[in-house]
């Protein structure tokens, strides 16, 4: 079983629609997670940390559940520049190094 | 944006040769990692240093090589260049919070190896 799955999509969504990524962690010692960005050709930005009780920032919202080592992000309101890749980010047994899910595709349309 | 740069960007090179990629950091982060990013793999762990001449072994460092004589820099070495290491190369940062936190990327290094 892989460290992190995700759905590799793609999500094509119009613009203004609520969308949401879910990913699934082996690790369940893991106490790290994040959701980060990687726009084409680009290296990823931390988009947000993911905290046990959610979190929210902005337009994003995060969501952990321990139990079911699963994490989930929503987008509301989308824009064209949500267009991206997604990844879902936990840390690794090493507690140095991070492992990273292969990303999930969205493409937001006028 | 953290103070990571990646040198070169892009580099062309022949298989059996060896090459150099530097990554140079200007935030004084302890923790520094080398990864390659491939179309269906995603990102994976080369090594990784956690501190000066302190490093590690990552998932696929295999052919690969690296030092830290210094904070701000890591090198990352392909002691002889194949077609499989053809890919895109990221240097990430972090900082010293105990355990494993965010990082943050450099621009990457596109190496070709024909």
């Amino acid at each position: 079983r892989k460290e992190v799955e995700q759905d590799p999509g793609p999500f094509n969504v119009p613009e203004g629609a609520t969308v949401a990524f879910n990913c699934t962690y082996s690790n369940s010692a893991s106490q790290s997670f994040f959701w980060y960005r990687q726009d084409c050709r680009k290296e990823p930005k931390l988009l947000m940390s993911v905290y046990s009780s959610g979190n929210e920032d902005g337009r994003f919202t995060a969501q952990l559940n321990r139990a079911s080592q699963y994490i989930s992000l929503l987008i509301r309101d989308s824009k064209l520049s949500d267009s991206a890749t997604y990844l879902c980010v936990v840390n690794s047994n090493s507690g140095y190094a991070l492992n990273f899910g292969k990303g999930t595709s969205l493409l937001v349309t006028p | 944006d953290a103070g990571i740069t990646q040198s070169p960007r892009h580099k062309v090179t022949e298989t059996g040769t060896p090459v150099t990629l530097r990554c140079h950091q200007t935030e004084n982060h302890r923790y520094m990692y080398w990864y390659r990013q491939d179309p269906g793999h995603g990102l994976r762990l080369i090594h990784y240093s956690y501190g000066v001449k302190d490093t590690d072994k990552g998932e696929v460092s295999d052919g690969y090589s690296v030092s830290r004589s210094k904070t701000e820099d890591f090198l990352l070495t392909l002691e002889s260049a194949t077609s499989s290491q053809t890919s895109v190369y990221f240097c990430a940062i972090s900082p010293d919070r105990g355990q494993a936190y965010e990082q943050y990327f450099g621009p990457g290094t596109r190496l070709t190896v024909t």
